[in-house]
């Protein structure tokens, strides 16, 4: 088993629709990150968070500590919204990072 | 402030042969990551180096090592390249291991 598991894999919607991506981790950590790679593109950071929630924008990213659960929310999805969204954990053990997958958004016009 | 930057950008070379690629962290950043990005594996943790010493190390064979020098820059060599080394290298810098910044990647090709 994976130690920090993303859902979904896949994901297409249309645009304007209201977007969740999940992740959940299986390790104690110091922080969470969400980044986002655009296809052919670099990855960029869009949250790093240890508790709470942020906001960016359209984006929002909360985390439960307790329940080892982080979710990225996306609000008016748009089709440049369209990349992968990847999940990682800072271990509290050793510090290394684990990343999740990521997650495939495709927003439809 | 410049961002990460990686060198070369575009690397062709032949099995057998060693490859090393450099990176250069965002001004003042001292932990800087190593990663290998292929299309069936997502991204893979190869190495971490904080004020030149290695922090934690994915698991990738001795062929891949790193090191980082004073000035935080680093560098990721890879000898007796294979086939499956192809792949998209890319470093991240952060300061104090937060959040991390990517460079643009060098994409290797082995033939």
């Amino acid at each position: 088993k994976n130690e920090v598991e993303q859902s979904p894999q896949n994901l297409t919607a249309q645009e304007g629709e209201f977007i969740t991506i999940n992740c959940s981790y299986s390790v104690g950590i110091s922080a969470l990150h969400w980044l986002q790679q655009h296809p052919g593109g670099g990855i960029v950071s869009l949250f790093m968070l240890s508790s709470g929630k942020k906001k960016h924008g359209r984006l929002i990213a909360t985390i439960n500590i307790q329940e080892k659960h982080s979710s990225l929310h996306i609000t008016a999805s748009h089709p440049r919204d369209s990349a992968v969204y990847i999940c990682a954990v800072r271990m509290d053990s050793n510090y290394q990072l684990i990343w999740g997958a990521g997650t495939k958004l495709i927003i439809k016009p | 402030k410049a961002g990460v930057t990686q060198t070369p950008r575009y690397l062709i070379k032949t099995r057998g042969q060693q490859v090393t690629l450099s990176c250069s962290p965002i001004s003042g950043h001292r932990s800087v990551s190593w990663y290998q990005q292929t299309p069936g594996q997502g991204l893979q943790f190869l190495f971490e180096y904080f004020s030149e010493t290695q922090r934690n190390k994915g698991n990738f064979p001795g062929r891949f090592s790193g090191r980082q020098f004073s000035n935080s820059r680093s560098e990721m060599n890879v000898s007796t390249l294979e086939l499956g080394d192809s792949a998209l290298y890319l470093c991240a810098s952060s300061l104090l291991m937060g959040e991390q910044y990517f460079g643009p990647g060098t994409r290797l090709t082995v033939t």
